[in-house]
């Protein structure tokens, strides 16, 4: 597509409840992200993959955040038993390249989580 | 750990005035630093990459400048419009690493 893709747009969950959050990238780029974005606040990094490989992440608040993307273009964030904390706009973003020191990124719009 | 900070936090200025935002951070071993436009319920926008070996780079009425050493970025926009009312954000890649360390922005409004 011509752009990264996110949905749902806005989700409200009621706390306890599970969520998965959905990222469509740029199609044929390799990396792919997700950050955090609490009110008022710059994003925050939680995982990022290479392909199909979760390469790191060491930014996911805890258990009960998992990532995925299976075949190395679709990628899923769950988030089990919501907490109220857990309520942010959840950020994809995709690169080209492996190392994105020179093309940059492209973020989605966002999935703003409600934990109610 | 890498911290970055923007200040202002908020600024609200009348159009055609020339502004600066100002970023900085704290580790100096980054590999660039990136400026981002967020606008209200919308994702972010690139605005300007300045490489770790670079001093400045300009688009249109943006310029942003890098010094590397003392941790210090700046943002000028020249003759401000309300179309450039957003949040700006800046954000950092360290040498080791492919996650950006942003900050918390600065909320600028444009009045006509």
């Amino acid at each position: 597509g011509a752009g990264v893709s996110q949905s749902p747009r806005y989700k409200v969950a009621k706390r306890g409840q599970d969520v998965a959050l959905r990222c469509d990238p740029i199609s044929g780029h390799v990396s792919l992200f997700w950050y955090q974005q609490a009110l008022g606040q710059g994003p925050e990094f939680l995982t990022y993959f290479q392909n199909e490989a979760q390469l790191d992440k060491s930014g996911l608040p805890s258990d009960r955040f998992f990532a995925e993307r299976p075949e190395g273009s679709v990628s899923t964030l769950k988030i089990q038993r919501t907490q109220q904390e857990d309520s942010a706009v959840y950020l994809c973003a995709s690169s080209l390249v492996p190392w994105t020191a020179n093309y940059g990124y492209t973020f989605g719009s966002g999935t703003r989580l409600t934990v109610v | 750990k890498q911290e970055v900070t923007q200040i202002p936090a908020a600024l609200s200025v009348p159009e055609g005035e020339n502004l600066v935002l100002n970023c900085s951070f704290t580790d100096s071993a980054i590999y660039n630093l990136q400026w981002f436009r967020q606008d209200p319920g919308k994702g972010l926008t690139s605005l300007l990459l300045i490489q770790s070996s670079q001093r400045e780079q300009t688009s249109g009425r943006l310029n942003a400048s890098l010094d590397k050493s003392s941790g210090r970025s700046t943002l000028y926009i020249a003759a401000s419009q309300p179309g450039d009312s957003a949040t700006y954000l800046c954000a950092v890649l360290g040498e080791y690493g492919n996650k950006l360390v942003f900050g918390a922005g600065t909320i600028l409004r444009v009045k006509s």
